[in-house]
Order: C-alpha cells, then structure tokens, then sequence
C-alpha cells in the first residue's frame, strides 16, 4: 500500500525495552489513525492524529504509549518499557476516498514482538 | 455508541460454494458500514461500503453486501467461493460525525477445493 507506508514491518524487543513504529502517508495527507491487531481480537482503534494535534486518543493505554504527528516527519507511536502483551500487529490508516464516512486506506502494518 | 458482532471466527466453504459472512451492528444513528480483507502481513483492504446510497452494494472481487436496516445486518456475500479469497474478513461501522470506525473481530474465510 504505497499510500501509507510504515516501518519499520518486523520489530524485536526484550521486555522493558522502547519500540518505535513510524508512519509515513503519501503527500497531502495530514490525519492518521493508529489501530492495534491483537490475535483473536481484531482491531482496537488507539489514537486519531492531525499534524501537530491529537484529535482523539480515547484507545491509547494510560501509561506507556504515546503518539505524536510533527509539522514535518512521520507519524511516531512509541511505545515504552515494553512487555510481552504489547506484541501485536500496529497499523497506520488515512482517511480514504469517502468523505468523512470513516473509511480508511490502511499500510501493511508493524510487527512487534516482545521477548 | 457503535459496536459490530461478527457470527463466526472461522468460516469454512467449498470451492465454487455460496459464502456468507455475517455483521451485525449497533448505532444510535444511521451509520456507514464497510467490509476489509486482511491477507496474511498484510493490511486492510476495503471490499465494499455503504454510506446511505443503495441497500445492496457490491464491492470488488465479486462480494456484495445488504444493508438491512429493520435487522440492524450487513451481511457479506459471494455466490462462488475462489481459493484466493481465503483470507481474514472485518466488518466496521462508523457513526455519522465520528470519524473513527468500530471494527468487528474478524472472520476467518477458509476455502476447500
């Protein structure tokens, strides 16, 4: 999906260890979402973001998360002192064709695994 | 508040066979419904939508999906299951004004030949 790129794809850390994830969407497009894939549980929407603006992060964990969208840059959702129940698959999505209906044009997504 | 029930994590079909996978929602008003396929480390590809246009729409790849308002459903269907579509299938919903979709939990599509 070159509309939205995210890197990096295969992400391993030990247990208390800071994961990065970076999103990147094609030009033009200042809103993202970050949702969360867990195995079993489909995806949990975590955190809507405008340059420079959280617009909503109702989904994001109280502690330990965090989520930003510079001026210029990739969107960043850092995760810190990681554990093993943050293993899961991070996804980036801009809004897609529809004009605020809520769909969503998707990257392939980040792979963190804890050990 | 939006919230999707999909009937099935796993469904199981024969080559050629009908396949339904079913969505339910809940909204307090008339929201936008959609339908995503996830092949393995990938991510999400829309299939079809509805945003208050025809009840019956069609999507690519063949699937379709009826908005039943009366049983508050969006079910997916295709009338000839293709290897290729063995893949993970998420219904959402987004409420008019909210801007962030409500996903289901998936449904596994397994196909036979």
């Amino acid at each position: 999906n070159a509309g939205v790129m995210q890197n990096p794809r295969h992400l391993v850390r030990r247990r208390g260890q800071e994961a990065r994830l970076r999103c990147s969407p094609m030009k033009g497009h200042s809103h993202v979402y970050w949702y969360r894939q867990l195995p079993e549980e489909g995806l949990k929407f975590m955190v809507y973001l405008q340059k420079e603006n959280i617009i909503d992060e109702s989904g994001m964990p109280k502690e330990r998360f965090s989520a930003e969208f510079p001026k210029e840059g990739p969107s960043i959702l850092r995760i810190q002192q990681v554990v093993r129940g943050d293993s899961a698959a991070y996804f980036c999505a801009i809004p897609g064709t529809g004009a605020n209906t809520g769909e969503l044009f998707f990257g392939e997504g980040s792979r963190l695994t804890v050990l | 508040a939006q919230s999707v029930t999909q009937l099935g994590s796993h469904v199981s079909v024969s080559e050629g066979a009908l396949v339904l996978l079913r969505c339910n929602y809940s909204s307090s008003v008339p929201p936008y419904l959609f339908w995503y396929v996830q092949y393995p480390n990938q991510g999400l590809q829309l299939l079809l939508k509805y945003t208050s246009a025809a009840t019956l729409v069609k999507g690519i790849n063949g699937f379709e999906a009826e908005f039943k308002k009366s049983e508050t459903s969006f079910h997916l269907t295709k009338p000839s299951a293709h290897m290729s579509d063995a893949a993970e299938y998420f219904c959402a919903v987004s409420e008019r004004g909210s801007y962030i979709p409500t996903f289901g939990r998936g449904t596994s599509l397994i196909v036979h030949p």
